[in-house]
This record gives structure tokens, sequence and C-alpha cells, in this order.
């Protein structure tokens, strides 16, 4: 596609439900990101993915949150038994290659907001 | 512990004039820091990237500089306008892919 698509782009939900964030990135990205952003702070790093493995998942805050890339291309970021701090807004990004090539451009979709009741 | 520091508080201008933005860092060994814009709703988008060996950068009306000894970077819009209004987010690269970002500072350019 054009450009990275998330989905939804808001998600209301109790505490204790689960919850699914879906990333399309563009077409021939080997390399996806999900970041949190909480409100009046920077994106904070969760997972990066080089084709279908997690390469790097040291931001995942704890076992609560899961992300799979089955085919390489669409990414499902996965919260069970959501608690109220786990509100705000989920990042995706993608790039072309990813690391060890130089510079490393991200190019971000506009995030799903998460709010847990 | 590692840190970045952008200005914590907002930026109120008049149009026309420059808008200079501060971003410090301790305890990281950026290869390159990366700038960023992002509007209300929506996600962050790429402006310009500097790497260590280099001073300064420019594309347009904006301007970059990259201080590795005093570590700062320095992010200037210069004859601001109103669409310039926007939150400017610093990224650090950290292990090539990894970017830490600052908290931003929110720049507002008055008419």
């Amino acid at each position: 596609g054009a450009g990275v698509s998330q989905t939804p782009s808001n998600k209301v939900t109790e505490k204790g439900k689960y919850v699914e964030l879906r990333c399309d990135p563009i077409s021939g990205h080997t390399a996806l990101y999900w970041y949190r952003q909480s409100l009046g702070q920077g994106p904070e790093f969760l997972i990066y993915f080089q084709g279908t493995g997690a390469a790097d998942d040291s931001g995942l805050p704890n076992d609560r949150f899961f992300a799979v890339r089955p085919e390489g291309s669409v990414s499902t970021l996965k919260i069970q038994r959501t608690e109220r701090g786990d509100s705000a807004v989920y990042l995706c990004a993608s790039s072309y290659r990813g690391g060890g090539s130089g510079a490393n451009v991200l190019t971000f979709g506009a995030g799903s907001r998460l709010t847990v009741l | 512990s590692q840190k970045i520091e952008q200005n914590s508080e907002a930026l109120n201008i008049q149009e026309g004039k420059t808008a200079t933005l501060t971003c410090n860092y301790t305890n990281y060994s950026p290869a390159y820091l990366q700038w960023y814009r992002q509007d209300p709703g929506r996600g962050p988008v790429f402006l310009l990237l500097i790497r260590e060996n280099e001073k300064e950068k420019r594309k347009e009306r904006l301007k970059v500089t990259f201080d590795t000894t005093l570590k700062q970077s320095l992010f200037h819009i210069t004859a601001s306008q109103p669409a310039d209004s926007a939150t400017y987010l610093c990224a650090l690269v950290v292990n090539d892919y990894k970017l830490s970002f600052g908290a931003g500072t929110t720049v507002t350019v008055r008419a």
C-alpha cells in the first residue's frame, strides 16, 4: 500500500480483556517495528521484525504482550489481560531493510489508540 | 542511565521568525540522529537525518546540527509558517535499527 495502515484507529476495552492491533506495512518493506507512545512522551520501542522473525523483542513490557508476523507482511500486536496502564497509542512503522545498512528511516502509521477502562 | 532531553517548554513564535529546538543526550554514542515531525492524531514523519561525522545538514527551511562532543543536536526552522506548527521529535539510532526518542517539543507559529 501507499503507507503504513493500522487498525483499529481507536479501541476501548475493559480491564482484563484481550486486544489485537493490526499493522499493514508498506509493500516490500522487510523491517517492521512496534512502538508505544503515552501522552506527552516520545514513542517507546517494543519489538522489531526482520521478515517473519522477531529480531528484538526487548521492549515488550511483560509476557502479556506478544506480536506476530507470520508471512513477513502484516503484523498483529496482542495484549492479554489488559490493564489501565496499557492505555496508549500503539504505533507501527516499517522500513526497507532495517539495520546494518546505514541510515534507517522509519515510516509510521497513524497509530491505534488503546483505552483500557 | 541513558537520557534524551528536548526543550521542556513549548515554543511559541511569530511567523517569519526562526525556531530553534534542542536535543541533548547522555550515555549514548549514536552513529546518527534523526528528526521527526508529529501532528496531533498522526504518526511521526521523518524530516532529516545527520551522521556523527556531519556538523550540519539542511533541507529547504530546516537546518540540523550535531555536536558529538557536547552531545547535542539543534534543529532550526527558518522563516517559520503557521503550517510548521507541530511536535518535533529527535531520535537517536541505537543498535542500528532501534530508535530512542525524546519527548518532543511542541512548536506553535502565530500568524
